[in-house]
């Protein structure tokens, strides 16, 4: 069974630009979580969806924010891009009521 | 609120010898623990977990972690390294009522020396 997928790798943007980072999950699973990884914050949750709909949000501000298909697939989107939003954007899938959540190999973001 | 404590930053073993990495975690009921691996550039490798039960839980590639509640630690260990296991580890802690999201620990970088 293939794992968790995140489209692009890598991606390179500018300062007050807006991207968006895709996540596949594992065949079965429901649930997607995001998180972001930064050498200085460590890793930290940014929300999950189930079922197309976020049931829990880390602290972020309002420019992060996601969304869910129909077939589970989940995008993230963060506008007005900052310095600081580089990072290495991981997503990851359980299954329907587990706690075991599987990640992906990330998506690494540049904001120049 | 949950969360995760691994002291060590940096921890240099040889090859061959026995490894153990500390996580001590502060959660209010019983908790979901994992341990992960990231290889540079990678993603999260789950290595094990603890819901319930044995408190003594086996992994992958040799890897093994003792749940001690008295303690509240989680620490994983390896009788011998392999020079692949050069990575960087994490604790992460869940369960959280109604919230799939995991808390990590700041991680330990794994060096194997020849």
């Amino acid at each position: 069974k293939a794992g968790v997928t995140q489209t692009p790798r890598y991606l390179i943007k500018t300062r007050g630009q807006q991207v968006t980072l895709s996540c596949s999950p594992i065949s079965g699973h429901r649930s997607v979580s995001w998180y972001q990884q930064t050498p200085g914050q460590g890793l930290q949750f940014l929300f999950e969806y189930f079922s197309e709909t976020q049931r829990n949000k880390g602290n972020f501000p309002g420019r992060f924010s996601g969304r869910q298909f129909s077939n589970s697939r989940s995008e993230m989107n963060v506008s007005t891009l900052e310095l600081g939003d580089s990072a290495l954007y991981l997503c990851a899938s359980s299954l329907q009521g587990k706690e075991t959540q599987y990640f992906g190999p990330g998506t690494r973001l540049l904001v120049l | 609120a949950q969360s995760v404590t691994q002291p060590d930053i940096h921890i240099t073993v040889s090859e061959g010898a026995s490894l153990e990495l500390r996580c001590n975690y502060s959660y209010g009921a019983t908790p979901y623990l994992f341990w992960y691996v990231q290889s540079p550039g990678q993603g999260l490798q789950l290595l094990l977990k603890y819901f319930s039960g044995d408190t003594l839980v086996q992994g992958i590639k040799g890897f093994e972690a003792e749940f001690k509640r008295s303690q509240s630690s989680f620490n994983l260990r390896k009788p011998s390294v392999h020079w692949s296991d050069a990575a960087e580890y994490f604790c992460a802690v869940g369960g959280e009522t109604g919230r799939r999201a995991l808390t990590f620990g700041s991680g330990t970088r794994l060096q194997v020396q020849p």
